[in-house]
């Protein structure tokens, strides 16, 4: 199976401050028939189910604030909030969907400091 | 509008069987993949396996392969996980989740879960 690790595990920002999250994948989720890299990233609020923000490693999902951006390629992807806002506290996921197995990461908490 | 409602929580003893469900509506059940993942307590998320309603082709993740069974019935446009002998470590949320399809220029292409169901509680004690 694809191993996907984020890090951190935590961290705590301040409002209006940008927050950072690594993802990165023990093998490519690029694909090479399309180009495009199969990794998505979640976001979870407790008590609620998780909410696709971006595809394709850096498409936002529709409806999602510019606020939110993904980038990166074959095994390193990054989330970054731009401007971190009290609605973002949550728990944030990478996932591969490049094999036929699909992994999610660990999961980073975002907080306010 | 294009939801998936999941049926409700359950509670079981070790042992038990149990079936739980996840229904779609407002958009073509049939040709959009599903798929299952377990949330233990205070933990992350754990992709279990799917399905495609159309024909039933079924895939798991080999932490769960012979643990549960994933199916399907499209007439009533509905998925189901089910176990035939719960186990304590079985606690957990489980969502269903359905597998967009993006239009390119080059056709269509299946990608991440856009739409989640809204969880079922499972809780296994004796």
């Amino acid at each position: 199976d694809i191993v996907m690790t984020q890090s951190p595990d935590s961290l705590a920002v301040s409002l209006g401050e940008r927050a950072s999250i690594s993802c990165k994948s023990s093998r490519t989720v690029l694909s090479t028939s399309n180009n495009k890299n199969y990794l998505a990233w979640y976001q979870q609020k407790p008590g609620q189910p998780p909410k696709l923000l971006i595809y394709w490693a850096s498409t936002r999902e529709s409806g999602v604030p510019d606020r939110f951006s993904g980038s990166g390629s074959a095994t390193d992807f990054t989330l970054t909030i731009s401007s971190l806002q009290a609605e973002d506290v949550a728990v944030y996921y990478c996932q591969q969907y490049h094999s036929i197995v699909w992994t999610f990461g660990q999961g980073t908490k975002v907080e306010m400091k | 509008e294009v939801q998936l409602v999941q049926s409700g929580a359950e509670v079981k003893k070790p042992g038990e069987s149990l079936k739980i469900s996840c229904q779609g509506s407002g958009y073509s059940f049939t040709f959009h993949w599903i798929a299952w993942v377990r949330q233990m307590p205070g933990k992350g998320l754990e992709w279990m396996g799917g399905i495609y309603p159309g024909d039933s082709e079924t895939r798991y993740s080999p932490s769960f392969e012979g643990q549960v069974t994933i199916s399907a019935d499209k007439s009533d446009t509905t998925a189901h996980l089910q176990w035939s002998s719960l186990k304590a470590s079985d606690t957990a949320t489980y969502f269903c989740a359905r597998r967009a399809i993006r239009s390119t220029v080059a056709g269509t292409l299946d990608d991440a879960l856009d739409i989640w169901g809204q969880g079922t509680m499972v809780t296994v004690s004796s």
